[in-house]
């Protein structure tokens, strides 16, 4: 059984600090590597993936991926009020099966 | 251009009715996901169409759930006497890319909210 676990909060950070989201993972042939972002009531959507360890940077954002620890993390700099939503970890093995994580409700405190 | 849609976005049935639920991906994807989201947890894989052809199904409950994609663009999830079990929030997304080629950004549709009372 692949699992994907990520706390489930809520993490609380106060406007402009940084926040840092994790998961691990059970499976050592997961490849690809996904970060989504969950408004309440609404769907997923894609902030960020990631396939080679290390960091991947996109404004805000910085995926990290140690693949050796089976461990993927988010870090959200100068985090914002409209930051706050569950976060979606998903994993996948290049086949058609992604598996998700229970996501991390995140905060953003003004 | 538009986006994935569902549809209906909110759905109440009897335990015991039948429903079907419609994705339309974006024109041209290859790849079709469902998901099941329950409240407070993350999507869980249902099924999935490369084109017309539905390649995994290994995420279906039981064999009262039933999906396809018979032309490779729309596609129907089929839950036949339904139970207050399968009451949750059912996403279809979809991808450019075949399964396997690395394109791999899902874009998720609003998604379709079961209640089985």
């Amino acid at each position: 059984q692949k699992e994907v676990e990520q706390n489930s909060g809520p993490l609380s950070v106060p406007e402009g600090a940084i926040a840092s989201l994790n998961c691990t993972y059970s499976d050592r042939g997961s490849q690809s590597f996904f970060w989504y972002r969950q408004y309440s009531g609404k769907s997923p959507e894609l902030i960020m993936f990631i396939y080679s360890n290390g960091d991947k940077e996109d404004g805000r954002f910085t995926a990290q991926l140690n693949k050796a620890s089976q461990y993927v993390s988010l870090l959200i700099r100068d985090s914002q009020p409209s930051d706050s939503a569950t976060y979606l970890c998903a994993v996948n093995d290049y086949g058609q099966n992604f598996v998700f994580g229970p996501g991390t409700r995140l905060s953003v405190l003004p | 251009g538009a986006g994935v849609s569902q549809s209906p976005r909110y759905k109440v049935a009897k335990r015991g009715q039948d429903v079907a639920l419609r994705c339309d991906p974006i024109s041209g994807h290859v790849s079709l996901f469902w998901y099941q989201q329950a409240l407070g947890q993350g999507p869980e894989f249902l099924t999935y169409f490369q084109n017309e052809a539905q390649l995994d199904k290994s995420g279906l409950p039981s064999d009262r759930f039933f999906a396809e994609r018979p032309e490779g663009s729309v596609s129907t999830l089929k839950i036949q006497r339904t139970q207050q079990e399968d009451s949750a929030v059912y996403l279809c997304a979809s991808s450019l890319g075949p399964s396997g080629t690395g394109l791999y950004e899902q874009y998720f549709g609003p998604g379709t909210r079961l209640t089985v009372t």
